[in-house]
């Protein structure tokens, strides 16, 4: 099946400060979603991006489906921005299943 | 757009004893289902999936089996829980291929 790598694991940020989040991926893909988990545990999804940019508020997305990444922009973080965000995919016939990365914890402390 | 329930919030259950957990869905028709479960460590695992009434299908061999009796309706179950069945059980909801949505999980501990 694919694999999905994120990175880094752990960031830890100032309040006000910009970060990237990145997600490789080891084949093609025609589904690629961004979530993120708060601390209470609920799972909230952030993009449906399986190719081009999206923005939305201080939080935006790029995938480049040729060569197997996805990047997460978030500018301006806030501490509600802490939590797990995870980069998931699907592929081929079936797209809809996503499999997911382990995830990159964010700290953003004030 | 679509609200997806799941109850109980968390659960303490004895080894060897039998579980069930439902998810329901409201303000959608015909949606895909999907049970996961997110062990301490992060990771989200796909246990099973559902396009349709009766249709489940498998991810990974296990203690646990699935069933969807109606078009809304999605329920875990197992005869016998093991220790290596404690985590956090997420139902989603999805249409087709686009963004998945998913309920407030369950945390079960199997002591």
């Amino acid at each position: 099946g694919i694999q999905v790598e994120q990175s880094p694991p752990d960031l830890i940020l100032q309040e006000g400060a910009n970060s990237t989040l990145r997600c490789n991926f080891s084949d093609s893909v025609n589904n690629l979603q961004w979530f993120h988990q708060n601390p209470w545990g609920q799972l909230i999804n952030l993009f449906y991006i399986p190719s081009g940019t999206k923005q939305n508020g201080r939080l935006s997305a790029t995938t480049v489906a040729t060569e197997r990444y996805s990047l997460l922009y978030i500018s301006s973080s806030q501490t509600t921005d802490s939590g797990v965000y995870f980069c998931a995919v699907g592929g081929g016939g079936s797209n809809y299943k996503l499999t997911f990365g382990k995830g990159t914890l964010l700290t953003v402390n004030p | 757009s679509q609200t997806i329930h799941q109850w109980p919030a968390t659960l303490v259950q004895p080894v060897g004893s039998p579980l069930s957990l439902e998810c329901t869905v409201e303000g959608t028709s015909n949606p895909n289902l999907y049970w996961y479960r997110q062990a301490a460590g992060r990771g989200l695992q796909l246990l099973f999936y559902s396009v349709g009434i009766g249709q489940i299908s498998s991810e990974v061999p296990q203690n646990l089996s699935a069933s969807r009796p109606q078009d809304r309706q999605f329920i875990l179950s197992s005869k016998k829980l093991l220790l290596s069945d404690s985590g956090f059980y997420l139902c989603a909801c999805g249409q087709g291929v686009t963004k998945l949505f998913f309920g407030s999980g369950t945390q079960l501990s199997v002591l």
